[in-house]
């Protein structure tokens, strides 16, 4: 299936400080996905990107699809104690499958 | 009003014990899922439903048994239950599958699995 590689995964961010999570594939993607799991939760969706070079903002979240539609990144600015989590990024395989990435789990210093 | 439900939420049984999870969601989506999630937070994919009928089918034991009884549920069974198979299952379900897998996947709360 789609393979899609996640990195980093860890994260330690002080807050206030910002950082990007990157998903990467070797091939060219359809569509991709951002979802949000807070710890002891469960995943929620966060976005989808669809078009080449597409960029989309929530707040203080940015998500890029690149240009090549290979990979994407979610950058968050100002990091808050909300937003603890795994940030996971997900891709639909040539069988309609949601294949997930390992994801990034980001703890927040105070 | 939950969208997706699951039961129960914490399970912790004996090897060789069987047991069952429930999900039902009440978005009125024609696809749901399996998903297990193991201690290292990697989500994979079990079982899809489209409209009672199964379209996913991983590579999964076949103690794992899935049912569908209506578009609105999906259960789980687990017979023989293993130590391997203590993790985190959710359920997810999405409007429709056949709209080729880019939609929106809603997820359950997540059953917690722990085999002794």
């Amino acid at each position: 299936g789609q393979q899609v590689m996640q990195i980093p995964q860890y994260q330690h961010v002080q807050e206030g400080e910002d950082f990007t999570t990157y998903c990467n594939s070797s091939t060219t993607l359809s569509n991709i996905q951002w979802y949000k799991q807070r710890p002891g939760g469960h995943p929620v969706f966060l976005i989808q990107l669809v078009k080449s070079g597409e960029v989309k903002k929530q707040k203080r979240l940015t998500f890029q699809f690149g240009e090549a539609k290979k990979n994407s990144s979610l950058h968050i600015t100002a990091t808050q104690t909300t937003d603890v989590g795994t940030y996971f990024c997900a891709v639909t395989d040539s069988w309609g499958k949601l294949q997930f990435g390992a994801g990034t789990q980001v703890v927040v210093t105070p | 009003d939950t969208a997706v439900s699951q039961t129960p939420k914490y399970l912790v049984t004996q090897m060789g014990n069987d047991k069952s999870i429930k999900c039902e969601q009440n978005l009125g989506h024609d696809t749901m899922y399996w998903y297990k999630q193991d201690s290292k937070k990697f989500l994979k994919i079990m079982f899809s439903y489209n409209n009672k009928e199964l379209i996913i089918n991983e590579t999964v034991p076949n103690r794992f048994s899935p049912k569908s009884p209506d578009k609105a549920h999906l259960n789980l069974h687990i017979n023989s239950l293993e130590l391997g198979d203590s993790a985190v299952y959710f359920c997810a379900s999405s409007q429709d599958w056949l709209a080729g897998g880019k939609e929106t996947q809603y997820f359950g709360p997540g059953t917690r699995l722990l085999v002794l």
